[in-house]
Protein backbone atom coordinates (compact mmCIF):
# COMPACT_ATOMS: atom_id res chain seq x y z
CA UNK A 1 0.00 0.00 0.00
CA UNK A 2 1.43 3.43 -1.04
CA UNK A 3 2.14 5.82 1.48
CA UNK A 4 3.79 9.44 0.97
CA UNK A 5 5.21 11.30 4.06
CA UNK A 6 6.17 15.16 3.41
CA UNK A 7 9.04 17.20 5.41
CA UNK A 8 10.17 19.99 5.33
CA UNK A 9 10.39 23.53 7.41
CA UNK A 10 7.48 24.55 9.11
CA UNK A 11 8.71 28.53 9.37
CA UNK A 12 9.47 30.11 6.27
CA UNK A 13 10.51 33.91 6.61
CA UNK A 14 9.06 35.97 3.41
CA UNK A 15 10.51 36.45 0.57
CA UNK A 16 12.75 33.19 1.18
CA UNK A 17 12.32 29.57 -0.46
CA UNK A 18 9.79 27.20 0.93
CA UNK A 19 11.28 23.78 0.43
CA UNK A 20 9.26 20.36 0.70
CA UNK A 21 10.08 16.61 -0.24
CA UNK A 22 7.85 13.65 0.13
CA UNK A 23 9.13 10.54 0.29
CA UNK A 24 6.94 7.88 -1.29
CA UNK A 25 6.74 4.21 0.38
CA UNK A 26 5.09 0.72 -0.85
CA UNK A 27 5.55 1.73 -4.19
CA UNK A 28 8.37 3.12 -6.37
CA UNK A 29 8.36 6.63 -8.04
CA UNK A 30 9.06 5.19 -11.19
CA UNK A 31 6.00 3.92 -12.83
CA UNK A 32 4.50 5.22 -15.67
CA UNK A 33 0.50 4.59 -14.11
CA UNK A 34 0.96 8.04 -11.88
CA UNK A 35 1.97 11.51 -11.74
CA UNK A 36 3.02 13.37 -8.59
CA UNK A 37 1.71 16.04 -7.44
CA UNK A 38 1.11 19.08 -4.37
CA UNK A 39 -1.59 20.35 -3.67
CA UNK A 40 -2.17 22.96 -0.57
CA UNK A 41 -4.75 24.29 1.73
CA UNK A 42 -4.75 27.47 3.34
CA UNK A 43 -6.09 27.42 7.10
CA UNK A 44 -9.81 27.19 6.66
CA UNK A 45 -9.70 27.26 3.00
CA UNK A 46 -10.07 24.67 0.27
CA UNK A 47 -7.68 22.84 -2.15
CA UNK A 48 -5.40 24.76 -4.61
CA UNK A 49 -3.41 21.93 -6.90
CA UNK A 50 0.21 23.26 -7.63
CA UNK A 51 2.08 20.82 -10.28
CA UNK A 52 3.25 17.82 -10.80
CA UNK A 53 6.08 15.47 -12.15
CA UNK A 54 6.55 12.24 -13.98
CA UNK A 55 8.61 9.52 -13.62
CA UNK A 56 10.04 10.60 -17.10
CA UNK A 57 10.75 14.34 -15.31
CA UNK A 58 8.08 16.19 -17.28
CA UNK A 59 6.40 18.53 -15.62
CA UNK A 60 3.32 20.58 -15.43
CA UNK A 61 2.40 23.63 -13.22
CA UNK A 62 -0.77 26.00 -11.86
CA UNK A 63 -0.54 28.61 -14.04
CA UNK A 64 -1.11 31.05 -11.27
CA UNK A 65 2.33 29.47 -9.45
CA UNK A 66 4.75 28.43 -12.20
CA UNK A 67 6.88 31.67 -12.24
CA UNK A 68 7.51 30.69 -8.55
CA UNK A 69 7.26 26.95 -8.15
CA UNK A 70 9.76 23.98 -8.89
CA UNK A 71 9.14 20.23 -8.50
CA UNK A 72 11.63 17.90 -8.92
CA UNK A 73 12.49 13.90 -8.20
CA UNK A 74 15.19 11.86 -7.06
CA UNK A 75 14.30 8.15 -8.38
CA UNK A 76 16.87 6.63 -6.55
CA UNK A 77 15.48 7.99 -2.90
CA UNK A 78 11.62 7.47 -4.11
CA UNK A 79 11.30 10.65 -3.62
CA UNK A 80 9.85 14.30 -5.29
CA UNK A 81 10.06 17.53 -3.59
CA UNK A 82 8.86 21.58 -4.31
CA UNK A 83 10.68 24.54 -4.03
CA UNK A 84 8.19 27.82 -3.84
CA UNK A 85 10.12 30.92 -4.33
CA UNK A 86 9.61 34.79 -2.93
CA UNK A 87 7.09 33.59 -0.45
CA UNK A 88 4.41 35.59 0.95
CA UNK A 89 2.07 34.98 3.60
CA UNK A 90 -0.46 34.33 1.37
CA UNK A 91 1.67 31.25 0.66
CA UNK A 92 0.99 29.68 4.44
CA UNK A 93 -0.79 26.64 4.15
CA UNK A 94 -0.75 22.40 4.58
CA UNK A 95 0.95 20.92 1.89
CA UNK A 96 0.12 17.54 0.91
CA UNK A 97 2.44 15.39 -1.57
CA UNK A 98 -0.44 12.94 -3.66
CA UNK A 99 -0.14 10.32 -5.84
CA UNK A 100 -2.69 11.14 -8.98
CA UNK A 101 -3.93 8.69 -11.06
CA UNK A 102 -3.71 8.96 -14.77
CA UNK A 103 -6.31 8.03 -17.03
CA UNK A 104 -6.20 7.95 -20.75
CA UNK A 105 -7.13 10.79 -21.66
CA UNK A 106 -5.50 12.64 -18.55
CA UNK A 107 -7.95 15.11 -18.01
CA UNK A 108 -9.93 12.24 -15.92
CA UNK A 109 -6.98 11.69 -13.76
CA UNK A 110 -7.72 11.81 -9.99
CA UNK A 111 -5.75 11.77 -6.52
CA UNK A 112 -5.29 9.07 -4.54
CA UNK A 113 -3.80 8.80 -1.76
CA UNK A 114 -2.47 11.75 -0.16
CA UNK A 115 0.12 12.28 2.71
CA UNK A 116 -0.67 13.56 5.65
CA UNK A 117 0.42 16.86 4.94
CA UNK A 118 2.74 19.43 6.39
CA UNK A 119 1.65 22.96 7.71
CA UNK A 120 4.04 25.70 6.78
CA UNK A 121 3.90 29.06 7.57
CA UNK A 122 5.64 32.23 6.15
CA UNK A 123 6.09 34.51 8.81
CA UNK A 124 9.23 36.62 9.65
CA UNK B 1 -14.38 31.70 -5.15
CA UNK B 2 -14.17 28.63 -7.39
CA UNK B 3 -14.70 27.58 -10.52
CA UNK B 4 -16.80 24.74 -9.25
CA UNK B 5 -19.92 25.85 -6.95
CA UNK B 6 -20.62 23.67 -3.63
CA UNK B 7 -22.75 24.96 -0.82
CA UNK B 8 -20.63 26.11 1.86
CA UNK B 9 -22.99 23.60 4.43
CA UNK B 10 -25.48 21.06 4.19
CA UNK B 11 -27.22 19.20 7.42
CA UNK B 12 -28.62 16.16 8.16
CA UNK B 13 -30.16 13.78 11.24
CA UNK B 14 -28.55 10.64 11.50
CA UNK B 15 -29.94 8.14 9.11
CA UNK B 16 -31.15 11.01 6.64
CA UNK B 17 -29.84 11.13 3.06
CA UNK B 18 -28.13 14.35 2.03
CA UNK B 19 -27.20 15.70 -1.14
CA UNK B 20 -23.75 17.82 -2.18
CA UNK B 21 -24.04 19.48 -5.28
CA UNK B 22 -21.12 20.74 -7.70
CA UNK B 23 -21.72 23.43 -9.97
CA UNK B 24 -19.41 23.80 -12.99
CA UNK B 25 -19.82 25.45 -16.39
CA UNK B 26 -19.17 24.18 -20.09
CA UNK B 27 -15.11 24.63 -19.72
CA UNK B 28 -15.12 22.06 -17.09
CA UNK B 29 -17.65 19.75 -15.96
CA UNK B 30 -20.14 20.14 -19.03
CA UNK B 31 -17.42 19.46 -21.21
CA UNK B 32 -17.49 15.84 -20.24
CA UNK B 33 -14.67 15.88 -17.61
CA UNK B 34 -15.08 13.60 -14.80
CA UNK B 35 -15.87 14.72 -11.47
CA UNK B 36 -14.03 13.13 -8.42
CA UNK B 37 -14.76 13.59 -4.49
CA UNK B 38 -12.71 13.79 -1.61
CA UNK B 39 -13.69 13.77 2.01
CA UNK B 40 -11.57 15.30 4.95
CA UNK B 41 -12.51 14.93 8.46
CA UNK B 42 -11.29 17.20 10.87
CA UNK B 43 -7.35 17.99 11.03
CA UNK B 44 -6.75 15.27 8.19
CA UNK B 45 -6.25 14.99 4.88
CA UNK B 46 -8.52 14.75 2.29
CA UNK B 47 -9.29 11.02 1.34
CA UNK B 48 -10.90 9.89 -2.65
CA UNK B 49 -14.66 9.14 -1.84
CA UNK B 50 -15.72 8.44 -5.23
CA UNK B 51 -13.87 8.51 -8.34
CA UNK B 52 -15.09 9.10 -12.12
CA UNK B 53 -18.44 10.37 -11.62
CA UNK B 54 -19.86 7.42 -9.75
CA UNK B 55 -17.28 4.97 -8.66
CA UNK B 56 -16.60 4.36 -5.35
CA UNK B 57 -12.66 2.82 -4.39
CA UNK B 58 -12.48 -0.21 -2.16
CA UNK B 59 -13.38 0.03 1.30
CA UNK B 60 -15.57 3.17 0.65
CA UNK B 61 -19.01 2.19 2.09
CA UNK B 62 -22.25 1.82 -0.57
CA UNK B 63 -23.68 4.60 1.71
CA UNK B 64 -22.02 6.81 -0.56
CA UNK B 65 -22.46 7.76 -4.54
CA UNK B 66 -22.16 9.77 -7.30
CA UNK B 67 -23.86 11.26 -10.19
CA UNK B 68 -23.43 13.56 -13.18
CA UNK B 69 -25.48 15.34 -15.71
CA UNK B 70 -25.00 18.25 -18.20
CA UNK B 71 -22.57 21.03 -15.73
CA UNK B 72 -23.31 19.65 -12.41
CA UNK B 73 -22.20 17.21 -10.49
CA UNK B 74 -23.69 15.64 -7.22
CA UNK B 75 -22.35 13.35 -3.93
CA UNK B 76 -25.12 11.44 -2.29
CA UNK B 77 -24.71 10.49 1.41
CA UNK B 78 -27.79 8.06 2.35
CA UNK B 79 -28.38 6.84 6.20
CA UNK B 80 -26.32 9.48 7.70
CA UNK B 81 -23.87 8.43 10.43
CA UNK B 82 -22.02 10.94 12.64
CA UNK B 83 -18.69 10.02 11.12
CA UNK B 84 -19.86 11.04 8.20
CA UNK B 85 -19.47 14.98 9.70
CA UNK B 86 -16.55 16.25 7.61
CA UNK B 87 -15.85 18.70 4.51
CA UNK B 88 -16.98 17.50 1.16
CA UNK B 89 -14.64 18.60 -1.79
CA UNK B 90 -15.47 17.92 -5.89
CA UNK B 91 -12.50 18.24 -8.26
CA UNK B 92 -12.77 18.42 -12.23
CA UNK B 93 -10.75 19.62 -15.17
CA UNK B 94 -10.84 22.82 -16.33
CA UNK B 95 -9.97 23.51 -20.18
CA UNK B 96 -10.11 27.35 -19.80
CA UNK B 97 -7.66 27.00 -16.90
CA UNK B 98 -5.87 24.05 -18.46
CA UNK B 99 -5.35 22.28 -15.06
CA UNK B 100 -7.32 20.74 -12.58
CA UNK B 101 -9.63 22.47 -10.29
CA UNK B 102 -11.36 22.20 -6.75
CA UNK B 103 -14.99 22.93 -5.82
CA UNK B 104 -14.81 25.23 -2.67
CA UNK B 105 -15.98 22.43 -0.15
CA UNK B 106 -19.28 21.75 1.57
CA UNK B 107 -18.90 21.29 5.37
CA UNK B 108 -21.62 18.16 6.54
CA UNK B 109 -23.32 18.43 9.51
CA UNK B 110 -24.54 15.54 11.49
CA UNK B 111 -26.95 17.00 14.29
Amino acid sequence: QVQLQESGPGLVKPSQTLSLTCTVSGGSISSSDYYWSWIRQPPGKGLEWIAYIFYSGSTYYNASLKSRATISLDTSKNQFSLKLNSVTAADTAVYYCVREVIVVPAVHNWFDPWGQGTLVTVSS
Amino acid sequence: QSVLTQPPSVSGAPGQRVTISCTGNSFNIGAGYDVHWYQQGPGTAPKLLIYANTNRPSGVPDRFSGSKSGTSASLAIAGLQAEDEADYYCQSYDSSLSGVLFGGGTKLTVL
